[in-house]
């Protein structure tokens, strides 16, 4: 099983919807949660944290869920520009610095 | 941008070569991580360098290794290549060792034939 894993997609949106994605991870010490959003061929940048109260950063809400080792990631209101490949992340207490992604979920966000 | 750079941008190698790849961190920043993202899949840690020490190694071979300068500049190092080495190849530098928010570089794509 792996350690972080993610919706398999690709989403294909219309502009406006809202999507919302789902990361699953296996090892109950993670300590850090993120998402990273990745544009295609390009380097993977850091999205927003996620926190147990959960975040909000204009459009974009992320949820963290300790009990069920669930994160989410909700996309309001879809824009063109939204369309990347969007990846969970976790760390370890013990690893701090070691980033575990998941495998990504495409988004493509249609006129 | 994040001010992390890497070189070169594309490389086409055999099996059975050597490659070096080469990452500058960013301007005070003195941990480098690297890791391997193959096709349609998330990016997978291969090993990190704080002060020029290896500090910690994710699933990779030997034939894996690497260097970081003073400078705090790095180097990835893969021996005997094979053709599952074929991915991109990130760098990521952190403003210290254990940070968890990383710049990523624009990485280098290997491609083995």
């Amino acid at each position: 099983r792996k350690e972080v894993e993610q919706d398999p997609g690709p989403f294909n949106v219309p502009e406006g919807a809202t999507v919302a994605f789902n990361c699953t991870y296996s090892n109950s010490a993670s300590q850090s949660f993120f998402w990273y959003r990745q544009d295609c061929r390009k380097e993977p940048k850091l999205l927003m944290s996620v926190y147990s109260s959960g975040n909000e950063d204009g459009r974009f809400t992320a949820q963290l869920n300790r009990a069920s080792q669930y994160i989410s990631l909700l996309i309001r209101d879809s824009k063109l520009s939204d369309s990347a490949t969007y990846l969970c992340v976790v760390t370890s207490y013990n690893q701090g610095g070691k980033l575990i992604f998941g495998q990504g979920t495409e988004l493509s966000v249609k006129p | 941008e994040t001010g992390v750079t890497q070189s070169p941008t594309h490389l086409i190698k055999t099996r059975g070569q050597q490659v070096t790849l080469r990452c500058s961190s960013q301007s005070g920043h003195n941990t480098v991580s690297w890791y391997q993202q193959a096709l349609g899949q998330g990016p997978q840690f291969i090993f990190q360098y704080y002060r020029e020490e290896e500090n910690g190694r994710g699933n990779f071979p030997p034939r894996f290794s690497g260097l970081q300068f003073p400078n705090y500049s790095s180097e990835l190092n893969v021996n005997a290549l094979e053709l599952d080495d074929s991915a991109l190849y990130l760098c990521a530098s952190s403003f210290r060792q254990g940070d968890n928010e990383q710049f990523f570089g624009p990485g280098t794509r290997l491609t083995v034939l």
